[in-house]
């Protein structure tokens, strides 16, 4: 069992928007301002998507945001593409430099 | 640019110890901490610790602990993560990934599959 809850399985269709929970607790998601968002196809390592909660890396696209409220963090993919079909994984800072994943989330583009 | 370059597949028997390098190349290998993280098949991410290069302190997670021994080498770049008394559930893909500070893993490697059998 992790110790973020996010949905199993999310979908919509292409130029559709979505949108994936993370829920945690006042010890991680709620006290810190330090979640982050990965995307992993499959066979291949986790890419770094959402960063301190909102912010995008270089190079990743305008279509994906990140925002918080109170013990829950979201992930929000606007105008889906059949190339955002993949797992999605949210992180948060824990305690003494730990870090907690989320269970992940399937993501089908229809 | 930054790369990740970890160590090859391996197989080994329940008991025994695996050890995993990651060579960092393309940024200041003193400045970030290096994070472990393994995905057993068809499962999720699971955090296992992170080495800071300069000093070599450690944080391991629980579940992990007397387990999991992570080291670094600062001359080659290069950082080590041993496993052992390795069970048929450490089955699993081991990544090592770049943390800035703010707490998130920029640039991962490749990810090393380590197959327990008998």
């Amino acid at each position: 069992q992790s110790a973020l809850t996010q949905p199993a399985s999310v979908s919509g269709s292409p130029g559709q928007s979505i949108t994936i929970s993370c829920t945690g607790t006042s010890s991680n998601i709620g006290n810190y301002n330090l979640v982050s968002w990965y995307q992993q196809h499959p066979g291949k390592a986790p890419k770094l998507m959402i960063y301190e909660g909102t912010k995008r890396p270089s190079g990743v696209s305008n279509r994906f945001s990140g925002s918080k409220s109170g013990n829950t963090a979201s992930l929000t993919i606007s105008g889906l593409q059949a190339e955002d079909e993949a797992d999605y994984y949210c992180c948060s800072y824990g305690t003494s430099g730990s870090l907690l994943f989320g269970g992940g989330t399937k993501l089908t583009v229809l | 640019q930054v790369h990740l370059v970890q160590s090859g597949a391996e197989i080994k028997t329940p008991g025994a110890s695996v050890k995993v390098s990651c060579k960092a190349s393309g940024y200041t290998f003193s400045n970030y901490h290096v994070d472990w993280v393994r995905q057993a098949p068809g499962q999720g991410l699971e955090w296992m610790g992170i080495i800071n290069p300069t000093g070599g302190a450690t944080t391991y997670a629980q579940r992990f602990q007397g387990r999991v021994t992570l080291t670094r080498d600062t001359s080659t770049s290069t950082v080590y993560m041993e496993l052992s008394t390795l069970r048929s559930d450490d089955t699993a893909v081991y990544y090592c990934a770049r943390r800035p500070y703010g707490d998130y893993l920029d640039f991962w490697g490749q990810g090393t599959l380590v197959t327990i059998s008998s």
